[in-house]
């Protein structure tokens, strides 16, 4: 139980164009979704916290207009980079929560964005 | 604030042997611990967790680990290492009375090479 998927696992994308990551919870709803990235060597940083059908809540100094985010169903959060840069590269990685009063968070297997 | 700390960025331990991955954390109030490994290019994968009861926990692939709370300490174990354990291992906190989204911090990372 418990399975997340995102899509892709890899995307290659030139500079300036926008690229969209899809995180699913596969056997259960998730009420809150969660966006990382982690760059090579490095930690996990959250990016955002994502609960459905409202907006998500960003970490500091992390570029709401940049990195949009959509939790439109209990099943599907996206991450769209826009107009993406080189620096934009990086492990992204979204995780999810089983439910409310839920303290244990799921993994998916990660997507790594590189942009020429 | 909650924080994570693993004082070593690498441990490297011959097969067969014990081995030990150092974490201590600092939140306000009882925490809840949580260890992860990550393969190359891969997302999280869940070890186990402490949120009450029995400070040594027991989890995945014969890890375990110790919760102390004099010490604020998480260490992970395993009584015989593999080569196959080889990975990155990341420990992550949160406080148990929550207030943040249920948001977990994450220690550095420590990458276990276990040799043959």
């Amino acid at each position: 139980g418990a399975v997340v998927s995102q899509h892709p696992s890899w995307v290659i994308c030139k500079s300036g164009t926008s690229v969209k990551i899809e995180c699913r919870s596969l056997d259960f709803q998730a009420t809150t979704m969660f966006w990382y990235r982690q760059f090579p060597k490095q930690s996990l940083m959250l990016m955002a916290t994502s609960n459905e059908g409202s907006k998500a809540t960003y970490e500091q100094g992390v570029e709401k207009d940049k990195f949009l985010i959509n939790h439109a169903s209990l099943t599907l959060s996206t991450l769209t980079v826009t107009s993406a840069h080189p620096e934009d590269s990086s492990f992204y990685i979204c995780s999810a929560l089983t439910g409310q009063g839920s303290y244990e968070q799921y993994f998916g297997p990660g997507t790594r964005l590189t942009v020429t | 604030a909650q924080s994570v700390a693993q004082p070593e960025d690498q441990v490297n331990v011959a097969e067969g042997n014990p081995l030990t991955v150092k974490c201590t954390y600092s939140v306000s109030g009882n925490p809840y611990l949580f260890w992860y490994v990550q393969y190359p290019n891969r997302g999280l994968q869940f070890l186990l967790k402490y949120i009450t009861g029995d400070n040594l926990v027991k989890g995945s692939y014969g890890f375990e680990a110790e919760f102390n709370k004099s010490q604020t300490s998480f260490h992970l174990k395993k009584p015989s290492a593999l080569v196959s354990d080889s990975a990155l291992y990341f420990c992550a906190v949160r406080a148990a009375v929550n207030n943040a989204g249920n948001m977990l911090t994450f220690g550095g990372g420590t990458r276990l090479m276990v040799k043959p």
